[in-house]
């Protein structure tokens, strides 16, 4: 786990608070991303970052607030969150966004709850 | 929409054991990709087949594809207790090849 890691690797918050999850990777990569993983559904892509720009934004609420300073880190700033947004939280990189290969290295992912 | 769906949803096999999972998608793809994912943790990249691969192998890992038939399957050799995970596969979109489209997975346990 030492290619992606995010901090915290859980998190308790209530609706009212502001709290951010970090994402670093020390693999090189250009491109970052961030999924949601809720029980019993899938992997959902919410964000996606190249060399710092967002290129994606998958209809992600706007109470969730990406920010990519460099490329070896990547930031998911949450407030005012509800209860269903509750849910595992994995940021991946890879190396570009564009070629034949895509493999995507994921971290250990943030378990937030939101009370 | 573009989706990969695992079958079955959960298997349960002795160790030493052969697992097959397999994975349906309903668009033109790039590549196939199938990961691991522990509980609660991370997913972990096991193998990449490209659209104009219908074979692939890595350890006790054998993929297929099937572009025909828009599926793929994952062969898990002489399973140990340690594969005891969820596996998903995974299909990027031809025109967008970052966006990966993940199915709902198969949860795998392998009794020891």
């Amino acid at each position: 786990e030492t290619g992606v890691t995010q901090t915290p690797r859980h998190l308790v918050m209530g609706m009212t608070n502001k709290k951010s999850l970090k994402c670093e990777q020390h693999l090189g990569h250009n491109a970052m991303y961030w999924y949601k993983q809720s029980a019993k559904k899938p992997l959902e892509l919410m964000f996606v970052y190249s060399l710092e720009e967002r290129v994606e934004n998958n209809s992600v609420p706007s109470r969730f607030s990406p920010e990519c300073p460099n490329s070896s880190h990547l930031f998911l700033h949450l407030h005012t969150l509800q209860p269903e947004d509750s849910a595992l939280y994995l940021c991946a990189s890879s190396q570009d966004l564009a070629g034949p290969y895509n493999e995507q290295f994921f971290g250990p992912g943030t378990r937030l709850t939101v009370l | 929409s573009q989706q990969g769906e695992e079958d079955p949803q959960a298997l349960s096999i002795q160790e030493g054991e052969n697992a097959t999972m397999n994975c349906s998608y309903k668009t033109s793809i790039n590549n196939l990709q199938w990961y691991r994912q522990n509980s609660g943790r991370g997913l972990v990249h096991l193998i990449l087949i490209r659209s104009n691969e219908r074979e692939k192998h890595s350890g006790r890992l054998r993929v297929t594809l099937d572009t025909s038939k828009k599926s793929s399957s994952l062969l898990i050799t002489a399973s140990r207790a340690a594969d005891t995970a969820s596996y998903f596969c995974a299909t990027d979109a031809t025109d967008s090849s970052y966006k990966l489209i993940f199915g709902s997975g198969t949860r795998l346990l392998v009794r020891p």
